[in-house]
C-alpha cells in the first residue's frame, strides 16, 4: 500500500517563504508530484521529482530524497493568490496516490 | 497545454436516480482516464481506471455496479452513479495523461463535479 503524510494547515505572511513537507511509504516509486488546488476547483500540476535533489520553477521549488522517503515544496515570495491546498502525490508501481493536502493561508 | 473538460460542474439529484458525468480530453488523446472522489478536506481517492475499449479497473471497495464507467473513445470517458444515495454526495474529478504516456507525464484534471444527493 501507500502512505503519504503532509501537514494539514500552514499560515504565512505575504512575501514570506513557506516549506511544505511530505513523507511517503510506497510499494515502488516512479516519481513524486506536487499539485495546487484552490477550493472547489481541480488540482493543477506544479512539479515533478524522480531523482534526488532540487527542482526549481520560478517561485516554487521541490526537493526529493528517495532514501528518506521525503519531499518538500518551497513557495517563495508568497502572494495572496497562493492561498490554496497543496497536494503531494506519489506514483507507485501501479497508480498515483495523493496525500490529504496542506492548506496554506497567506495573510497580508 | 492539455485540457480536460468535465461536465456537469454541479448536479443535484434525488435519492434513487442516476447521474452521468462526462470527461473529455479536448486537445489530446487519452487511452487511460482516472476517476477520483474527494470528500471535504480529504485526499483524492482513486475510484477506478478507465481504459479505452476495455473494462475499467476498479479500486478495492468501489462497487462496479454502482459506479459504471464507459470509455468509448480516446477522448471521452463517462461515470454513471446509479441509484444515488446521500452518502454518494461528493466531489468527483476525472483526469488523464496524454498518450503515449511516459513515466513523468503529469495528470491533467477536469474541473470536477459536485454531486449532491437529496
Amino acid at each position: 500500500g501507500q502512505n503519504i503524510d503532509q501537514p494539514t494547515e500552514m499560515t504565512a505572511t505575504e512575501g514570506a517563504i513557506v516549506q511544505i513537507n511530505c513523507t511517503y511509504q510506497t510499494s515502488g516509486f516512479n516519481g513524486l508530484f506536487w499539485y495546487q488546488q484552490h477550493a472547489g476547483e481541480a488540482p493543477t500540476f506544479l512539479s515533478y521529482n524522480v531523482l534526488d535533489g532540487l527542482e526549481e520553477k520560478g517561485r516554487f521549488s521541490s526537493f526529493l530524497s528517495r532514501s528518506k522517503g521525503y519531499s518538500y515544496l518551497l513557495l517563495k515570495e508568497l502572494q495572496m493568490k497562493d492561498s490554496a491546498s497543496y497536494l503531494c502525490a506519489v506514483r507507485g508501481d501501479y497508480k498515483l496516490s495523493f496525500g490529504a493536502g496542506t492548506t496554506v493561508t497567506v495573510r497580508a | 497545454g492539455a485540457v480536460v473538460s468535465q461536465h456537469p460542474s454541479r448536479v443535484i439529484c434525488k435519492s434513487g436516480t442516476s447521474v452521468k458525468i462526462e470527461c473529455r480530453s479536448l486537445d489530446f488523446q487519452a487511452t487511460t482516464m482516472f476517476w477520483y472522489r474527494q470528500f471535504p478536506k480529504q485526499s483524492l481517492m482513486l475510484m477506478a481506471t478507465s481504459n479505452e475499449g476495455s473494462k475499467a479497473t476498479y479500486e478495492q471497495g468501489v462497487e462496479k455496479d454502482k459506479f459504471l464507467i464507459n470509455h468509448a473513445s480516446l477522448t471521452l470517458s463517462t461515470l454513471t452513479v446509479t441509484s444515488a444515495h446521500p452518502e454518494d454526495s461528493s466531489f468527483y474529478i476525472c483526469s488523464a495523461r496524454e498518450s503515449p504516456e511516459t513515466y513523468n507525464s503529469p495528470l491533467h484534471f477536469g474541473n470536477g463535479t459536485r454531486l449532491t444527493v437529496t
